[in-house]
């Protein structure tokens, strides 16, 4: 079974501008999450995806934070204009979804490692 | 309140040595709990997840605590290559996850 696709691996950006972020996640995943890992912390859920609407956004910064998943399957997560704490590494997971103990294949990329300027 | 608390440590332990780590969450409704492996420079990987009886697999014992809502991982004869950053993870209805800060594990030869 393929991974979770994430590209670019690493960004490196000036202050203001913006960057984007592409996740392929597993085929037939249905449930897809974007996390911001800063250095030393745990992962961040910033929104989490069932098929094309959003479950759960409420910790992204929607100022400057916006996400898509169109169609069902990739995803994009951009940040418009970008600071400097907004350095860290983004991680995109992917999992079958549905009710129960199980994690159903819940899987992570190797995530983006965005440094600001 | 933050959905789920670990002592980020760091923990340094040599060879052989017997080590605990503890997790509680907020959030009652928590329905499942687990717990990652995050290597330096690397992406959370599933270590094992954790039951309400209590579950062990090899080295690794997981417990949960719903009354006290938390969560423990106990590592016995620590090996140097299971230096990682330990993070405990809980999932709510709904299918989302979220994450403590992680315990980092220094295993010493």
């Amino acid at each position: 079974e393929a991974g979770v696709a994430q590209s670019p691996r690493y960004k490196i950006i000036e202050k203001r501008q913006s960057v984007a972020f592409w996740c392929n996640p597993i085929s037939g995943h249905a449930t897809l999450y974007w996390y911001q890992q800063i250095l030393g912390q745990g992962p961040k859920l910033l929104i989490q995806f069932q098929n094309n609407g959003v479950v759960d956004d409420s910790q992204l910064p929607k100022d400057r934070f916006s996400a898509e998943r169109l169609k069902g399957v990739d995803s994009t997560l951009k940040i418009q204009p970008a600071k400097l704490e907004d350095s860290a590494v983004y991680l995109c997971a992917s999992s079958r979804g549905g009710q129960g103990l199980r994690p159903y294949g819940y899987t992570f990329g190797s995530g983006t490692r965005l440094t600001v300027v | 309140r933050k959905e789920v608390e670990q002592d980020p440590g760091p923990f340094n332990v040599p060879e052989g040595a017997t080590v605990a780590f503890n997790c509680t969450y907020s959030n009652s409704a928590s329905q499942s709990f687990f717990w990652y492996r995050q290597d330096c420079r690397k992406e959370p990987k599933l270590l094992m997840s954790v039951y309400s009886s209590g579950n062990e697999d090899g080295r690794f014992t997981a417990q949960l605590n719903r009354a006290s809502q938390y969560i423990s991982l106990l590592i016995r004869d620590s090996k140097l290559s299971d230096s990682a950053t330990y993070l405990c993870a809980v999932k709510r209805t709904g299918n989302q996850f979220y994450f403590g800060t992680g315990t980092s594990l220094t295993v010493i030869p």
